[in-house]
């Protein structure tokens, strides 16, 4: 079955960066455009990134824009965040998430925790 | 990149119907026929219930259902029962090639 699992998650300084990976498994991982998406602690979902199934074409949240790159590896099945300049407010649960035609956000990882603590 | 707004809570006993409303614009919303909603339970991973405003993808019950008119969206959920009780969010797909997610909304089951 499809399985997604991301890791890379931990505690890092305001300011310092943090990478995050997603390996996919039981899909055809390059024909799947991919998401990320992040929830702060007992609060809401939120739309981070979305890159399209080849990587020609990634889109971004205002509030990650600049600081934040989403990227694939599909020769290794893998979806990545790169994510520098942390602030605090970057606190959240990391999902990554399939894309089905652009349409809807289909299958999700069971997400990695990142906390931006001093 | 506003979130679409959705009511904080909705509840309901057990039998009856509910439904959660899922506001936008014209940009999201109201521009595509885009809407999908994710049903989530604490510590656990949202899931599709509803796609493209309406269709439900397999595994979903069929107790939920979606509808559109003009700038909103709104799920309904039938026949209530002690299993649906957790977040809900909306999403949309939207003019700038993004997508933005509703505030969510917490069913009780009394």
């Amino acid at each position: 079955q499809v399985q997604l699992v991301e890791s890379g998650g931990g505690v890092v300084q305001p300011g310092r960066s943090l990478r995050l990976s997603c390996a996919a498994s039981g899909l055809t991982f390059s024909n799947y455009g991919m998401h990320w998406v992040r929830q702060a602690p007992g609060k809401g979902l939120e739309w981070v990134a979305v890159i399209w199934y080849d990587g020609s074409n990634k889109y971004y949240a205002d509030s990650v824009k600049g600081r934040f790159t989403i990227s694939r590896d599909n020769s290794k099945n893998t979806l990545f965040l790169q994510m520098n300049s942390l602030r605090a407010e970057d606190t959240a649960v990391y999902y990554c998430v399939t894309d089905r035609g652009n349409r809807y956000l289909d299958l999700w990882g069971r997400g990695t925790l990142v906390i931006v603590s001093s | 990149q506003s979130a679409l707004t959705q009511p904080a809570s909705v509840s309901g006993s057990p039998g009856q119907s509910i439904t959660i409303s899922c506001t936008g614009t014209s940009s999201d919303v109201g521009g595509y026929n885009y809407v999908s909603w994710y049903q989530q339970y604490p510590g656990k991973a949202p899931k599709l219930m509803i796609y493209d405003v309406s269709n439900r993808p397999s595994g979903a019950s069929n107790r939920f259902s979606g509808s559109k008119s003009g700038n909103t969206a709104s799920l309904t959920i039938s026949g209530l029962q002690a299993e649906d009780e957790a977040d809900y969010y909306c999403s949309s797909y939207t003019s700038s090639s993004t997508r933005v997610f509703g505030t969510g909304t917490k069913v009780t089951v009394l």
